[in-house]
């Protein structure tokens, strides 16, 4: 069973950095795209960008284009998402997502950015 | 950059009703690369349809996609309760962002 169980819910204040995961199992990892999916509460869909673990290649949004890392370590089968310094409009859920049309989700990782 | 826009924003409907969602490109979209999710309150969105018309794995054949170049279109044939939820339409065409619609959303009347 293909499933992405990402890590749980955070609390951070303005200005620190974060990093959730992501682990994909049920599935070759390295064959699949996995992305990254944006809802701030109450509001539609994001697309952030996309990572290939089997070779690195990432794309990102213009709209999160050095705004956030995307990263993969396909030893453990898991993609991140990454801060450097945190603001409040961050605040959100964030998605994984696999493949192009993305046919499995994450159950999502709340963040809360917050002094 | 493709902007997907979704009308109408909210569709209020009955139950047996059927429903018609629409999603307009700003420019032409291989039907390759047009899917199409349902969320509901407190979950994950899941994948309905792609390539415009292929039905995801375990969605039911009530749910239907059609369409070409800017328009699309979803429709459920005949509405169950648990249908009621938001529907977003998605492009993967050429290169990123792989844009989302705003979403419609799909309350009962």
């Amino acid at each position: 069973e293909v499933q992405l169980v990402q890590s749980g819910a955070e609390v951070k204040k303005p200005g620190e950095s974060l990093k959730i995961s992501c682990k994909g199992s049920g599935y070759k990892f390295t064959n699949y795209w996995i992305g990254w999916v944006r809802q701030m509460p109450g509001k539609g869909l994001e697309w952030m960008g996309i990572i290939y673990p089997g070779g690195s290649d990432t794309k990102y949004s213009p709209s999160f284009q050095g705004q956030v890392t995307i990263s993969s370590d396909k030893s453990i089968n898991t993609a991140y998402l990454q801060w450097s310094s945190l603001k409040a409009s961050d605040t959100a859920m964030y998605y994984c997502v696999r493949s192009i049309p993305h046919d499995y989700w994450g159950q999502g990782t709340l963040v809360t950015v917050s002094s | 950059e493709i902007v997907l826009t979704q009308s109408p924003g909210t569709l209020s409907l009955s139950p047996g009703e059927r429903a018609t969602l629409s999603c307009r490109a700003s420019q032409s979209v291989s039907t390759t690369y047009l899917a199409w999710y349902q969320q509901k309150p407190g979950q994950a969105p899941r994948l309905l349809i792609y390539g415009a018309s292929n039905r995801a794995t375990g969605i039911p054949d009530r749910f239907s996609g059609s369409g070409s170049g800017t328009d699309f279109t979803l429709t459920i044939s005949r509405l169950e309760p648990e249908d009621f939820a938001v529907y977003y339409c998605q492009q993967c065409d050429t290169s990123p962002p792989y844009t989302f619609g705003q979403g419609t959303k799909l309350e009962i009347k």
